[in-house]
């Protein structure tokens, strides 16, 4: 299973948009909507930001929007803040009953 | 709430067999939960292992497939990592995690595994 394709890095400008896109194929992101987006700041464990393509976990800010067309899914974060800063990865279950990463997006806050 | 624990050797030779234990606290190993391990090389991003159910069924990464072994202990609430085989190329931080659903919402907090002479 090779891993998802993501930008290396992206940046904003407090206040602003940004999306992170997270592409695969029709055997991961295209067959399911088993899409899963994590933060991670250094040296810290991931942890869940979306799942299943658009939900937010219960603590999780509103500003964090998730979607999903054809095999690529995509993490909005709108009204950047600067504890945005961090390195975010995209998930999917695989056809093969198995779990795939992108290879991770370094979001830097201007 | 659910908390996860890594242990086991933080240097292993090449050509060893690396071990880890995963402590479950806060919540039972038979519930419906996949538990998993995950890692993540110095500097890389993340890389999923395999996953068991409490039954004992497993998945794993292909490509690792032939070096994992992923097991369960009901009675101590842990489960287990071994990969046999281990070159430079394995030294990384090591994630036990939990799946409760279709995403991974439980994370331990990591630990290093060196290979090293």
């Amino acid at each position: 299973q090779s891993a998802l394709t993501q930008p290396a890095s992206v940046s904003g400008s407090p206040g602003q948009s940004i999306t992170i896109s997270c592409t695969g194929t029709s055997s991961d992101i295209g067959a399911y909507n088993y899409v899963s987006w994590y933060q991670q700041h250094p040296g810290k464990a991931p942890k869940l930001m979306i799942y299943e393509v658009t939900n937010r976990p219960s603590g999780v800010s509103n500003r964090f929007s998730g979607s999903k067309s054809g095999n690529t899914a995509s993490l909005t974060i709108s009204g950047l803040q600067a504890e945005d800063e961090a390195d975010y990865y995209c998930n999917s279950y695989t056809i093969s009953r198995s779990w795939v990463f992108g290879g991770g997006t370094k979001l830097t806050v201007l | 709430q659910v908390q996860l624990q890594e242990s086991g050797p933080g240097l292993v030779k090449p050509s060893g067999t690396l071990s880890l234990t995963c402590a479950v606290s806060g919540g039972s190993i038979s519930s419906d939960t996949y538990w998993n391990w995950v890692r993540q090389p110095p500097g890389k991003g993340l890389e999923w292992i395999g996953e068991i159910y409490h039954s004992g069924s497993t998945n794993y990464k292909s490509s690792l497939e032939s070096r994992v072994t992923i097991s369960v202990d009901k009675s101590k609430n842990q489960f287990s990592l071994k990969l046999s085989s281990v070159t430079a190329a394995d030294t990384a931080v090591y994630y036990c995690a939990g799946n409760s659903g279709w995403y991974t919402d439980y994370w331990g907090q990591g630990t290093l595994v060196t290979v090293s002479s």
